[in-house]
């Protein structure tokens, strides 16, 4: 069965500092991965995604992500964190050819100024 | 519509009531899924919808839930005799339903509180 495993519940970063979330899955084959962002009393947003192809991808506002295949990892990373990202980020697993996505428990990111 | 439309967006309830969720998914998408959020749980699948059948129920916790689709639009999610512990959040997602894209566009959810 398909997990994702977000290790850090709550992480606060200052305004200007770089930025890693880090997500780990378990999937038999190689997966579709997703991040989401969650702002207060919204729904979810997808920030990027990765199917295939080069490794390092590049999403909306500045974010990117790496696929580590030998890690079973995708951490997200932004290089100068602003205080409107402050959310909540849930990391996804889905199937290829599928869209049913696995979701991990998210990381609640708060920004200080 | 422009976005996936949920309602209502809070309902508060009492325990053994039953209750309706509507999900009116962004027009043209053939794909609707249904997920629970729970504090500190992350986002719990329930249910998937392509067209108006339903291939994959698997994630729906009891026989309390249940979901329909009608005209490959609408979606409502009811719980019957609702459940101090069925309270969370309950968000609707839509997508095109090609299988090489995967994203889903999600509703803004609906709240749910059982007194």
């Amino acid at each position: 069965a398909q997990s994702v495993t977000q290790p850090d519940i709550h992480i606060t970063v200052s305004e200007g500092a770089s930025l890693e979330l880090r997500c780990n899955y378990s999937y038999g084959a190689t997966p579709y991965l997703f991040w989401y962002v969650q702002s207060p009393g919204q729904g979810l947003q997808l920030l990027l995604k990765y199917f295939s192809g080069d490794t390092l991808v590049q999403g909306i506002k500045g974010f990117e992500a790496e696929f580590k295949r030998s890690q079973s990892s995708f951490n997200l990373r932004k290089p100068s964190v602003h205080w409107s990202d402050a959310a909540e980020y849930f990391c996804a697993v889905g199937p290829q050819g599928g869209n049913k996505l696995t979701f991990g428990t998210g990381t609640q990111l708060k920004v200080e100024l | 519509g422009a976005g996936v439309s949920q309602s209502p967006s809070n309902k508060v309830t009492e325990k053994g009531k039953d209750v309706e969720l509507r999900c009116d998914p962004i027009s043209g998408h053939t794909a609707l899924y249904w997920y629970r959020q729970s504090l500190g749980q992350g986002l719990e699948f329930l249910i998937y919808f392509q067209g108006n059948s339903a291939p994959d129920k698997s994630g729906l916790p009891s026989d309390r839930f249940s979901a329909e689709r009608t005209g490959g639009s609408v979606s409502t999610l009811t719980i019957q005799r609702t459940q101090q512990e069925d309270s969370a959040v309950y968000l609707c997602a839509s997508s095109s339903g090609a299988t090489n894209t995967g994203e889903l566009f999600f509703g803004e959810g609906s709240r749910l509180t059982v007194l």
